[in-house]
């Protein structure tokens, strides 16, 4: 069974609308994060996700656009605000520095992405 | 800045021959290294561990301080070795991945 689910796996919605992915990962995790992988691009982190506080974004990101709960070591949502074509994208949630003993720490997994589609 | 160059986006090998995708990084510090794949319409899994120094499906991967690389090589390619392969660091926490490498392995 996959250490990290995330869904919806896939939706296409309407421009101005808002999308809320949700991630939940099988064990408890000090660090989750979200990752952006436009069309034939790299991964670009987001903002990792803090539970109990506010969610620390990279440079080009913000709140009010993305913004991120994660209110245990489990679980964490990505909202997608206002919706534009532009961010039409694959968003991936990430995890690692495992509680549980038997899980090596520092492995980081991924979840199978969300593939976002903006008309 | 922190980053990590895959200066290669394709890469395509015949069945057998040797295979190496390239990093180089940019940190002043002592980084910690990885190479993930993602095969096709599967989620990106890790490969290697630069501090395991581990041999994965007969990939190996060194890290080399001087010249700021971590290249991964694998002497005779196989057809199931076709996939995205992504260099990765992690700095203060966070994975910053490089451009990735297709590679390609030809009957």
């Amino acid at each position: 069974s996959a250490v990290i689910s995330q869904k919806p796996s896939r939706d296409i919605c309407q421009r101005g609308t808002s999308l809320t992915i949700q991630c939940q990962v099988d064990s408890q995790v000090t660090m989750m994060f979200w990752y952006r992988q436009q069309p034939g691009q790299s991964l670009t982190l987001i903002a990792t996700a803090n539970q109990g506080s506010e969610a620390t974004y990279e440079s080009g990101f913000v709140i009010d656009k993305f913004p991120i709960s994660r209110p245990n070591l489990t679980f964490s949502t990505l909202t997608v605000s206002n919706m534009s074509p532009e961010d039409s994208s694959i968003y991936l949630c990430s995890a690692w520095g495992w509680l549980d003993r038997g899980r090596a720490k520092n492995i980081q997994y991924f979840g199978a992405g969300t593939r976002l589609s903006v008309l | 800045a922190q980053r990590v160059t895959q200066p290669e986006k394709l890469l395509s090998v015949f069945k057998g021959a040797p295979v190496e995708l390239k990093c180089n990084y940019s940190y002043s510090g002592s980084p910690e290294l990885f190479w993930y794949v993602q095969y096709s319409r599967q989620r990106l899994q890790l490969l290697l561990r630069h501090i395991s120094r581990e041999s994965i499906k007969g990939f190996t991967a060194d890290l080399n301080k001087g010249e700021t690389s971590f290249h991964l090589k694998k002497p005779f390619a196989q057809e199931e070795d076709s996939a995205m392969y992504y260099c990765a660091f992690r700095v203060r926490g966070k994975l910053i991945f490089g451009q990735g490498t297709e590679l390609s392995v030809k009957p």
